[in-house]
């Protein structure tokens, strides 16, 4: 079955500064990468997500980059604000039938003021 | 954007008693819900696929019989943890894909539970 890796388990960065956080998966037939921002005590919420015919993806502060080859994808936040400071988790799933999602163990990013 | 809803948000019991938590698409009829369970720091860990009308899927090494999921209506799926124990405490998620928008999943605010 899929298996999602990701790294760093933790990210500690200034005001302003870049975060990027990097997933691999195991299943080349997944083609649906999705990542979530959770809050301590609050559901997941969707904040950008990517499927396998595009490289990349941006929505303001937020970029998703995806390398089908390697199975790399990556989150990338600049500008970063003492709001973006939760856990981030990546996903995958292979669309049609249920579309499991497979998560990564999460990253805590700190956003230090 | 799709609402799901879950009750209780949270839930306090004694061990050997029986739990039951509810997820709601509010404004979306979802045939596939997921159950998640989520140890403190810890990522998600999808325990079982509920279809509208039939029985779940459960993922490997979950219990399906102490684990009961029922998803009767197009808008409610829910989740009978049984005979729980401390070990059972846990944040449990639920979350729910629109028909026709294949990919994404809208999640619940989450039920803890505790297990005395």
């Amino acid at each position: 079955g899929e298996n999602v890796e990701q790294h760093p388990s933790t990210l500690s960065v200034q005001e302003g500064d870049s975060a990027v956080i990097k997933c691999t998966y195991s299943d080349s037939a997944s083609n649906y990468f999705p990542w979530y921002k959770q809050e301590l005590g609050k559901r997941p919420q969707l904040i950008i997500d990517i499927r396998s015919n595009v490289g990349e993806k941006k929505d303001q502060r937020i970029a998703v980059t995806l390398n089908k080859t390697a199975k790399h994808f990556s989150l990338h936040i600049t500008e970063t604000q003492p709001e973006d400071s939760a856990v981030y988790f990546c996903a995958a799933s292979i669309s049609g039938g249920y579309n499991k999602l497979i998560f990564g163990a999460g990253t805590r990013l700190a956003v230090h003021p | 954007g799709a609402v799901v809803s879950q009750h209780p948000s949270w839930v306090i019991c004694k061990s050997g008693t029986s739990v039951k938590i509810e997820c709601r698409s509010l404004d979306f009829q979802a045939t596939t819900m997921f159950w998640y369970r989520q140890f403190p720091k810890q990522s998600l860990m999808l325990m079982a696929t509920s279809n509208e009308g039939s029985k779940a899927t459960y993922e490997q090494g979950v219990e399906k019989d102490k684990f009961l999921i029922n998803h009767a209506s197009l808008t409610l799926s829910t989740l009978t943890v049984t005979s729980a124990h401390p070990e059972d405490s846990s944040f449990y998620i639920c979350s729910a894909r629109i028909p026709g928008f294949a990919d994404t999943q809208y999640f619940g605010p989450g039920t803890r539970l505790t297990v005395l």
